[in-house]
């Protein structure tokens, strides 16, 4: 089945430090999502992607589809402590039958710790 | 705006227990889909239910069921509890694109 795997693992920075991360996927996709969840919450939809090489904003964050549709890059500018949590990318394909719509496989994540 | 809402927030079960854990979706969505989170992985699809029935399920056993109703709520259940379904367990919904809105789970501890 499809894959996705991001790095890093995870990341520990400085307030007003910038941060990269990325997801790789096994299969080619034809969305991409990011989504924020913290602890005891339910994963928040923060960017979609549905171009290759569309490069999208939401506030401080920017995420960009890979041209090769096989990756996603999402980077946050300035961070801020409330930018902690596990940050997850996902695309569309996780399930049999039906239309192809919203069956998500997700990354393993990525977790962010803030220091400030 | 109503978001997605789940109940109950948590829920504690003994091994071959059955559980039945609801959904309501966010007004105007009527696609529902579950996904299992175990403790440090990203979430699983489980199954997604359109128009009452299900549409595309992931790699669950079948004591893994789900219902959508008329109003686009859901359940979902599983029989014969196994430990290894200790789980937070999340509802998202959403009207028939690739962006799901989660509601914030139930954690299942089985016992």
């Amino acid at each position: 089945g499809q894959q996705l795997n991001q790095s890093p693992q995870s990341m520990f920075i400085q307030e007003g430090e910038d941060v990269s991360m990325n997801c790789t996927s096994s299969s080619i996709f034809n969305t991409w999502l990011w989504y924020k969840q913290d602890p005891g919450e339910g994963p928040v939809l923060l960017i979609a992607l549905y171009k290759a090489g569309e490069l999208t904003s939401n506030g401080r964050l920017t995420a960009q589809f890979g041209i090769t549709r096989k990756d996603s890059f999402l980077n946050i500018s300035a961070s801020i402590p409330s930018d902690v949590g596990i940050y997850f990318c996902a695309g569309p394909g996780g399930g049999a039958g039906g239309t192809s719509y919203g069956k998500l496989t997700f990354g393993q994540g990525t977790i962010l710790t803030v220091h400030p | 705006e109503t978001g997605v809402t789940q109940s109950p927030t948590h829920l504690i079960k003994t091994r071959g227990q059955q559980v039945t854990l609801r959904c309501s979706s966010q007004s105007g969505h009527n696609t529902v889909s579950w996904y299992q989170q175990a403790l440090g992985q990203g979430p699983q699809f489980i199954f997604q239910y359109y128009r009452e029935e299900e549409n595309g399920r992931g790699n669950f056993p079948p004591r893994f069921s789900g219902l959508q109703f008329p109003n686009y709520s859901s359940e979902l259940n599983v029989n014969a509890l196994e430990l290894d379904d200790s789980a937070l367990y999340l509802c998202a919904s959403s009207s028939q694109g690739d962006e799901q809105y989660f509601g914030p789970g139930t954690r299942l501890t089985v016992t």
